[in-house]
């Protein structure tokens, strides 16, 4: 079967770093994608990464590692605007976007 | 246009009625994307385009749903007989060529079956 593991829930502080780990089983891998979503709004793009390695873009950075069947987004500086649900979606052999099924962060001033 | 658009933005209707979902996708992008999520659940893939043939339709449920893209743009996702099962968040997004991984969504459609 095809499955996606990330804690459901995460607490920080506001202006600490966190971290979002993601580890996955499926049938085929091209990529890891990760998203954002606000309560009531559409997912948005942050990542993918394609191949080993960390990749960083501002304040958020997603890492991968295909042996391990594992990558994390971690985000630096946290603001209360960060407050959202993170998913992780693995792009399987068939195009196909998989996802998680997020990760509320919650951020405390 | 400046990015995927959807219509209706709500949508509430009775079992057993007929639904129609549309959606914009981004100009040029040749790839377009129907999921639905429920409440505290990642979006559930249901059908994905290449210009005007689906190119995977694995994700639909059953046979009353179904879509179209007839001239490689606007998708229409069509539902028959609905059920309440059916309510959720209808998203629909699409990617440039070669870059599946990086989706641009839509606001939803909120479908409600009552």
């Amino acid at each position: 079967g095809q499955s996606l593991e990330q804690p459901s829930e995460v607490t920080a502080v506001e202006g600490a770093i966190v971290q979002i780990n993601c580890t996955y089983q499926t049938s085929g891998f091209y990529g890891l994608s990760w998203y954002q979503q606000h309560d009531g709004g559409a997912p948005t793009f942050l990542s993918y990464n394609a191949l080993d390695g960390l990749e960083e873009t501002g304040r958020f950075s997603s890492f991968l590692s295909r042996s391990d069947s594992y990558g994390y987004l971690l985000l630096q500086e946290l603001q209360m605007k960060d407050s959202a649900s993170y998913f992780c979606a693995v792009m399987d052999s068939n195009y196909q976007l998989i996802w998680g099924a997020g990760t509320k962060l919650i951020i405390k001033p | 246009g400046a990015g995927v658009s959807q219509t209706p933005s709500n949508k509430v209707t009775e079992k057993g009625k007929y639904v129609e979902l549309r959606c914009d996708p981004i100009s040029g992008h040749t790839a377009l994307y129907w999921y639905r999520q429920s409440l505290g659940q990642g979006p559930e893939f249901l059908i994905y385009f290449q210009g005007t043939g689906a190119a995977d339709d694995s994700g639909l449920p059953n046979d009353r749903f179904f879509a179209v893209r007839p001239e490689g743009s606007v998708s229409t996702l069509k539902i028959q007989r609905t059920e309440r099962g059916d309510s959720a968040v209808y998203l629909c997004a699409s990617s440039r060529e070669g870059q599946p991984g990086e989706q641009f969504f839509g606001p939803g459609t909120r479908l409600t079956v009552l």
